[in-house]
């Protein structure tokens, strides 16, 4: 079946270290997406791609990296420098960008970060 | 950050009763409204694209409306089931970005 892969589903990090978020989809979609999600806010989006190797920050880009060099995988990295990583995290794509208005999200399981 | 709302924040029916949330969202850079059912320990699913303001979608017992001059949308849920329970989250597409309300939490009690 087609779908979005997030892994790990929980991660334990320790503050001042990095660690790498993957998605990987078998969609053949364009595009994909890393949303952040925290207690009475919505889904806040932290990069997007629209096609490889290219990709632009969204609202809340400042702590995370994210590299696209295959279409079917975009990985997010949290680094030392986000202060306040522990979230809710998921990743998306969608078949064309989100200039496509009738565009719909396909959503991975989510992964659940939390920082000792 | 654009804002998009999403009432009531949660809510609690008794099964057969129907239902209805509103999501609000600016009425300027419209580009189209989703809406997403997100179960619990599952992804979001998509329910409804709307594109046109007057706008009507259904899908069984579900159904949605848009109203893009005023800057709402209206989900509605008739004679509501256990497996209705769930997050409804509404986004809205400016055709840059997606914005995302904080969700309805709908329990349906047997």
């Amino acid at each position: 079946d087609g779908g979005i892969t997030q892994s790990p589903k929980y991660l334990f990090r320790k503050e001042g270290q990095n660690v790498t978020l993957s998605c990987e989809q078998n969609l053949n979609h364009d595009a994909m997406y890393w949303y952040r999600q925290d207690p009475g806010q919505g889904l806040r989006l932290i990069y997007y791609s629209q096609i490889v190797n290219d990709f632009q920050k969204g609202d809340i880009a400042e702590g995370y990296s994210v590299s696209r060099e295959k279409k079917e995988s975009f990985p997010l990295t949290v680094t030392s420098a986000q202060k306040n990583p522990t979230a809710f995290y998921l990743c998306a794509s969608s078949a064309h960008g989100v200039y496509s208005g009738a565009n719909v999200l396909t959503f991975g399981a989510g992964s659940r970060l939390t920082v000792l | 950050i654009l804002n998009v709302e999403q009432s009531p924040q949660s809510l609690h029916v008794q099964e057969g009763d129907s239902t209805n949330f509103t999501c609000s969202f600016p009425s300027s850079n419209f580009y189209a409204l989703h809406w997403y059912r997100w179960e619990t320990a599952k992804s979001p699913e998509a329910l409804f694209v709307m594109t046109l303001n007057g706008d009507e979608k259904k899908k069984g017992r579900i159904s949605a409306t848009l109203n893009t001059k005023e800057g709402y949308s209206y989900l509605y849920i008739k004679g509501s089931q256990p497996e209705d329970s769930a997050t409804y989250l509404c986004a809205f597409n400016t055709g840059n970005q997606f914005y995302f309300g904080t969700g309805t939490s709908l329990t349906v009690i047997p």
